[in-house]
């Protein structure tokens, strides 16, 4: 019973190196999203998709890429590691219905020195 | 914009005690609200969700009520014990100002403590 699994859960990066955080979920869920989690700041929205092949901004877009190539994976992308991107990542995902519950991954911590 | 407050930011109680966590949003044109609970270093956990057509939700000692007219929900918490510490967040799906039914918005949580 995965759930919504995100790798890896810890990264530290040098500013200007790229990387990938994955994400996938085993429910066959339409909705994907990204959130950063900073202190003080709460939860902001990154990227979204509601389904493969669509995908759209959310609050805090800049530096970010993603891809929905499939329904299962949701990849974010940072082009170039910058010290303001050091933050906890989650992951979560739902059916796309306006009733649909949102299922969180269990974060990825990353540190842009 | 939809706006999602909780007050107060952190709560110490003693054990044994019911409490009530509140949570209020600016934009009653929602779809639905869900209360999570994240741990320390952990992620957020589902706890509730009610639809927008519902006025309450119950799983064990916790029960959540919706009222969409003031823009407010409440989660209860009968019997407070020590394992309930953790922050808890609400967030509100759609809403007009959202643009999109598929967008959540946080609040920033209440840290509570349940003191033994």
């Amino acid at each position: 019973n995965a759930g919504v699994t995100q790798t890896p859960k810890f990264q530290v990066l040098k500013t200007g190196q790229s990387m990938t955080l994955q994400c996938a979920q085993d429910m066959n869920h339409e909705y994907m999203s990204w959130y950063r989690q900073d202190p003080g700041m709460g939860l902001r929205l990154i990227h979204y998709s509601v389904g493969a092949g669509i995908t759209d901004q959310g609050e805090v877009p800049n530096g970010y890429n993603v891809s929905r190539s499939t329904t299962e994976d949701f990849p974010l992308r940072l082009l170039s590691a910058a010290p303001s991107q050091t933050s906890v990542y989650f992951c979560a995902s739902s059916s796309y219905t306006e009733t649909g519950e949102l299922f969180f991954g269990e974060g990825s911590r990353l540190t842009v020195l | 914009k939809q706006e999602v407050t909780q007050i107060p930011a952190a709560l110490s109680v003693p054990e044994g005690e019911n409490l009530v966590l509140n949570c209020s949003f600016t934009d009653s044109a929602i779809y639905n609200l869900q209360w999570f609970r994240q741990d320390p270093g952990k992620g957020l956990t589902s706890l509730l969700l009610i639809q927008s057509s519902q006025r309450e939700q119950t799983s064990g000692r916790l029960n959540a009520s919706l009222d969409k007219s003031s823009g407010r929900s409440t989660l209860y918490i009968a019997a407070s014990q020590p394992g309930d510490s953790a922050t808890y967040l609400c967030a509100v799906r759609g809403g007009r100002s959202t643009g999109a039914n598929s967008k959540l918005t946080f609040g920033k949580g209440i840290t509570l403590s349940v003191r033994p």
